[in-house]
């Protein structure tokens, strides 16, 4: 059973592009979260959604970000006119359906270099 | 809403001494709870995990953790730490509706 998936796992832009994050969850998994790691500091929650569903994106930035998880595919976290600060680690987590006590499983990450 | 305090930063310590990383959550409500381990430059890999029954929870590489419901807190421990443990280590609350907080993380250095 494959853990999180996520590709690629080392992206750079030039500032101004757009960069795209795919994550595909566990078999079975129908719950998706994004968290970003800047560097030497947390993990940042950013949005959770379920399939064709934003559950929630109070952590995500008002401009430039957007998150979706269709109905088929991957989970897709899409940034817009990249900018030296959003340099940072992306990792994306799954968790299966169902109410309380779900653990939340983590990929290993995109790494995101602006230039 | 939740939240998740780990007061250590860093914590050096020499190998094969005994260590306790330190984590408190405030929460009105049942929760669940969870320590993380991040290797350089990888993602995060479950520790282990508190849902319900024996406050002691044990888990992967040594690592235990006590739930204590009266002072809010889980921290984790192990005996005898080796050089491979050094790492980044976060705590985690889960809620209802499956959200998850995660405190800000604390380094684990190892010293030979």
């Amino acid at each position: 059973n494959a853990g999180v998936m996520q590709n690629p796992r080392h992206l750079v832009r030039r500032r101004g592009q757009e960069a795209r994050l795919r994550c595909s969850p566990m078999k079975g998994h129908s719950h998706v979260y994004w968290y970003r790691q800047l560097p030497e500091e947390g993990l940042k929650f950013m949005v959770y959604l379920q399939k064709e569903n934003i559950i929630d994106e109070s952590g995500m930035p008002k401009e430039r970000f957007s998150a979706e998880f269709p109905k088929e595919g991957p989970s897709i976290l899409r940034i817009q006119q990249v900018v030296r600060g959003d340099s940072a680690a992306y990792f994306c987590a799954s968790s299966p359906p169902g109410g309380s006590g779900n653990t939340i499983y983590f990929g290993e990450g995109s790494w995101l270099t602006v230039v | 809403a939740q939240s998740v305090t780990q007061l250590d930063s860093q914590v050096p310590v020499f190998e094969e001494a005994p260590v306790e990383l330190r984590c408190n959550y405030s929460s009105s409500v049942s929760v669940y709870l969870f320590w993380y381990v991040q290797y350089p430059n990888q993602g995060l890999q479950l520790l282990l995990k508190y849902l319900s029954g024996s406050t002691l929870v044990k888990g992967i590489n040594g690592f235990e953790a006590e739930f204590n419901k009266s002072q809010t807190s889980f921290h984790l421990r192990k005996p005898s730490v080796h050089i491979s443990d050094t790492a980044e280590y976060f705590c985690a609350v889960g809620s209802g509706f499956n959200k998850f907080y995660f405190g800000s993380g604390t380094k684990l250095n190892v010293k030979p």
